[in-house]
């Protein structure tokens, strides 16, 4: 069965820090995306990045990084000199391949970064 | 800005009543999603569709019925709606990723 876990309910730093975000993943298919949703205060959920099981090279986005590693199937997620308006929760999600696209979801990542 | 709107936003209702929540995309994309988010559980896929008249369950259905007779519509029904329905209801359509529209708090007293 696929699962995803994020070990880390809540996570808080100092403004100006560096922060990762851990996501372990399991699946059985050979071809699957991964993907990470941010969801600040307000409820939305905002797409920040989908990942395809054959591609692993590491991703950067200003100050976002992903680093995608197979071998431990991990896909953890940094951000480089933490803002307070970084402060949500964060998701990490799996898909199948094909058409369907259903995502499992980990349960979530609280990252609060006071200034 | 993907085009999902949902309706109602916020909803109280009591338990044992039907409740239907609606899902409008202006995209024209064949696969949209019903999730709810629990504390603790992230979000959990309830029911799926994949066109017109073509739908699925997903790992959390029971309790619930969905409907989708146009393609820019796909509606979510509570058919007798309990207490372990408070949620919040998010729907998502997949273009490669997934976007998600801004979500219904549902409170079942």
């Amino acid at each position: 069965a696929q699962k995803v876990t994020q070990a880390q309910t809540e996570i808080s730093v100092v403004e100006k820090e560096d922060v990762t975000l851990d996501c372990v993943y399991e699946t059985r298919d050979t071809t699957y995306y991964l993907f990470w949703y941010k969801q600040p205060p307000s409820g939305e959920l905002v797409f920040l990045i989908r990942r395809n099981s054959f591609d692993e090279q590491n991703e950067i986005s200003g100050r976002y990084s992903w680093n995608f590693q197979k071998s431990t199937s991990s896909f953890n997620f940094t951000i480089t000199a933490s803002q307070v308006v970084d402060s949500a929760v964060y998701f990490c999600a799996l898909s199948e391949a094909g058409n369907t696209g259903k995502l499992i979801f980990g349960q979530g990542t609280t990252l609060q970064v006071k200034p | 800005d993907a085009g999902i709107t949902q309706s109602p936003r916020h909803k109280v209702t009591e338990t044992g009543t039907p409740v239907t929540l609606r899902c409008h995309q202006t995209e024209n994309h064949r696969y949209m999603y019903w999730y709810r988010q629990d504390p603790g559980h992230g979000l959990r896929l309830i029911h799926y569709s994949y066109g017109v008249k073509d739908t699925d369950k997903g790992e959390v259905s029971d309790g619930y019925s969905v409907s989708r007779s146009k393609t820019e519509d796909f509606l979510l029904t509570l058919e007798s709606a309990t207490s372990s329905q408070t949620s919040v209801y998010f729907c998502a359509i997949a273009t490669g990723e997934q976007f998600f529209g801004p979500g219904t708090r549902l409170t079942v007293l």
